[in-house]
């Protein structure tokens, strides 16, 4: 089975750094993505990290570290559009390669 | 490409009462997931196919609960018959490949009154 956390909310100020962690617990990883989700709308997609290291995505960063389980988005240079659910999921090889999501961080940008 | 399309974007309908809700996949995409997501319980993996065939689906909730994929390009989603709890935005993604990103549809938001 798999677990997959990350913290439910968080606020930041525009123009800022905001660090968003995800840590799981898998049998077979098979790959980390981040998603994005505004209110009322469906998730888009972000990143992906399936071997250990940083992506850079422009503003937007991923890492992961698969002997921690461990993975954390970084968005730079926050614009007020930034404020949305941040998902983080994970592919898993040893059940059939499906995508499960965490609870997903709320994060709230503040002028 | 219009991207993944789902219908109903909204359905009312009262307890007891047959659900059906369609996709239709990204040309070329090869799996197809439907998810479910509430406030309390986020989003949740209903069922997973690849290449039109059922790989996962312990996340239905019970048999109230059907879906299927009768060609490459669409699905369906039942549910007979509905209740308040099953009240949620249904989601349905698709992927190129079976370890690649997903994409998702706008959703269907469902309520049983």
């Amino acid at each position: 089975g798999q677990n997959i956390d990350q913290p439910t909310e968080m606020t930041a100020t525009e123009g800022a750094i905001v660090q968003i962690n995800c840590t799981y617990q898998t049998s077979g990883f098979n790959g980390l993505f981040w998603y994005q989700q505004h209110a009322g709308e469906a998730p888009t997609f972000l990143s992906y990290n399936v071997l250990d290291g940083l992506e850079e995505k422009g503003r937007f960063s991923s890492f992961l570290s698969r002997s921690k389980g461990y993975s954390y988005l970084l968005l730079k240079e926050l614009q007020m559009k930034d404020s949305a659910s941040y998902l983080c999921a994970v592919r898993d090889l040893y059940n059939n390669n499906d995508m499960r999501f965490g609870a997903g961080t709320r994060l709230t940008v503040k002028p | 490409d219009a991207g993944v399309i789902q219908s109903p974007r909204h359905e009312v309908t009262e307890m007891g009462q047959e659900v059906t809700l369609r996709c239709k996949l990204i040309s070329g995409h090869n799996s197809l997931f439907w998810y479910r997501q509430t406030m309390m319980r986020g989003l949740e993996l209903l069922i997973y196919f690849n290449n039109n065939v059922p790989i996962d689906d312990s996340g239905m909730p019970e048999d109230r609960f059907s879906a299927k994929m009768p060609n490459a390009s669409f699905s369906t989603l039942k549910i007979q018959p509905s209740e308040p709890r099953d009240s949620a935005v249904y989601f349905c993604a698709s992927g190129a490949s079976n370890t690649g990103e997903l994409f998702f549809g706008e959703g269907s938001r469902l309520t049983v009154l």
